[in-house]
């Protein structure tokens, strides 16, 4: 049961364009919402998170949208740069799922992201 | 401050082999994750630590995996017989005490398993 699904496997942008990464999620109890990012042979790095009581956060180029009616969220980058290019991975929690999955993040499976010269 | 350190970086193995990883997490954090990344997909979370207690491991293969944390602090996964769909990277994480605390992660192991 895929809780949180990225559906593009990949995106190809060109250098100063927007980068637009979209996730959607199932389960209705998950309250927040992060996205990471992964370079090769490394640990994912921490890159902006929602609260499901915001519709938006800003982080200099990086902006996250959240629709909680149709579960989606989207990730857009502005400009795009070559060191953008990376693998981005949306991940979802929930603050009401007991003390057992506190703080538990379940991850979608990941976007490639190529920005081009 | 420094990141979670883990070790080994890579291991090769062969099946029904035994192989341990070990993680040390930021100083203070009170919770650490470990996860296993199949290739082409996201992070899976085997086991949760609050401190050295065990709050989480619904997903942990239980008949061949474990893992514990010593003290508090440091952590050790350990598979034992290996299989060949253990091919993974398996990243720790760790976080401060709060429900947004952002995980931090650590460069993973990756585990080939001939």
């Amino acid at each position: 049961d895929q809780q949180v699904k990225q559906n593009s496997p990949s995106l190809s942008v060109q250098e100063g364009r927007i980068s637009i990464l979209n996730c959607d999620y199932t389960n209705s109890m998950f309250d927040y919402f992060l996205w990471y990012k992964k370079y090769p042979a490394e640990g994912p790095t921490f890159l902006i998170s929602i609260s499901s009581i915001k519709d938006k956060n800003e982080d200099g180029r990086f902006t996250v949208f959240l629709n909680k009616s149709a579960k989606h969220l989207s990730l857009h980058i502005v400009p795009s740069q070559p060191g953008d290019s990376a693998v981005y991975f949306c991940a979802a929690s929930s603050s009401n799922a007991g003390g057992t999955s506190y703080g538990k993040l379940t991850f979608g499976q990941g976007t490639i992201l190529t920005v081009h010269p | 401050e420094a990141g979670v350190a883990q070790s080994p970086r890579y291991k090769i193995i062969e099946k029904r082999q035994s192989v341990a990883f070990w993680c040390n997490p930021i100083s203070g954090h009170a919770t650490l994750y470990w996860y296993q990344q199949i290739l082409g997909q996201g992070p899976k979370l085997l086991i949760q630590f609050q401190n050295n207690g065990v709050v989480d491991d619904s997903q942990l293969p239980k008949d061949r995996f474990s893992a514990e944390r010593l003290k508090g602090v440091d952590s050790t996964l350990k598979i034992q017989p290996a299989k060949l769909e253990d091919s993974a990277v398996y990243l720790c994480a760790s976080r401060r005490q709060g429900f947004q605390e952002t995980q931090y992660f650590g460069p993973g192991t990756r585990l080939l398993v001939l």
